[in-house]
């Protein structure tokens, strides 16, 4: 069946460095990707999306890479803020899907 | 910006009380959704809406209802609640039907079954 999933549950960084997070997904046939960050007592912010016919897409500060030979998405951080503290999600999707997502279960970043 | 916003932060009801959390978005979207979230289960969809007056089962529909009146407007209903359905409820929504479409998600209702 379809799975997202994150590889750490917690992940702690030091303020400044980079930070990766990474998501492993089971459907072949999915061809969206997204990632959100969910801050405390807060709904989830969408951060970044990839399409499955890109490999790489960079935003301010932010980072997404698809691997689909692996089923693997990663999303980089650059210079980690305290601000970045948070709870990340990938979700998937795919065509004709009607907008449905798939999310993983969440890492949570903790910046020192 | 697209605003979704929920009717309340925090909410706190009795075994068998019906519950109604409603959602309100301004930006004309299509698709409304209602999530809810829980300790290592991430979020997970009970329904959705492409429309005003349609509605669709998510995942785990079974316990709740949906209501959509108007289009900025999507209620989940809890008809009998019960203490299973302690949880964070999450709405959605996006602006068509297209799935690269993105969902902009409300801060939440922490609802609480006594």
């Amino acid at each position: 069946g379809e799975s997202v999933g994150l590889h750490l549950p917690t992940l702690s960084v030091q303020e400044g460095d980079n930070s990766i997070i990474n998501c492993a997904y089971s459907n072949s046939a999915s061809d969206y990707f997204i990632w959100y960050k969910q801050e405390s007592g807060k709904g989830p912010q969408f951060i970044i999306d990839i399409r499955s016919n890109m490999d790489k897409r960079q935003g301010q500060r932010v980072t997404v890479l698809l691997n689909k030979t692996v089923k693997h998405l990663s999303l980089q951080i650059a210079a980690t803020q305290p601000g970045d503290s948070a709870v990340y999600f990938c979700a998937e999707t795919l065509s004709g899907n009607t907008g449905k997502l798939i999310f993983g279960q969440g890492t949570t970043l903790q910046v020192k | 910006d697209v605003k979704v916003t929920q009717s309340s932060r925090y909410l706190v009801k009795r075994t068998g009380e019906k519950v109604f959390l409603e959602c309100v978005q301004d930006m004309d979207h299509e698709n409304m959704f209602w999530y809810r979230q829980d300790p290592g289960l991430g979020l997970r969809l009970i329904y959705f809406s492409y429309d005003v007056k349609m509605k669709e089962k998510g995942d785990i529909p079974e316990g709740y209802s949906v209501s959509r009146e108007k289009k900025e407007r999507f209620s989940l209903i809890l008809e009998s609640a019960s203490t299973n359905q302690t949880s964070m409820y999450l709405c959605a929504s996006s602006s068509t039907w297209t799935h690269t479409d993105t969902q902009y998600f409300g801060p939440g209702t922490r609802l609480t079954v006594l």
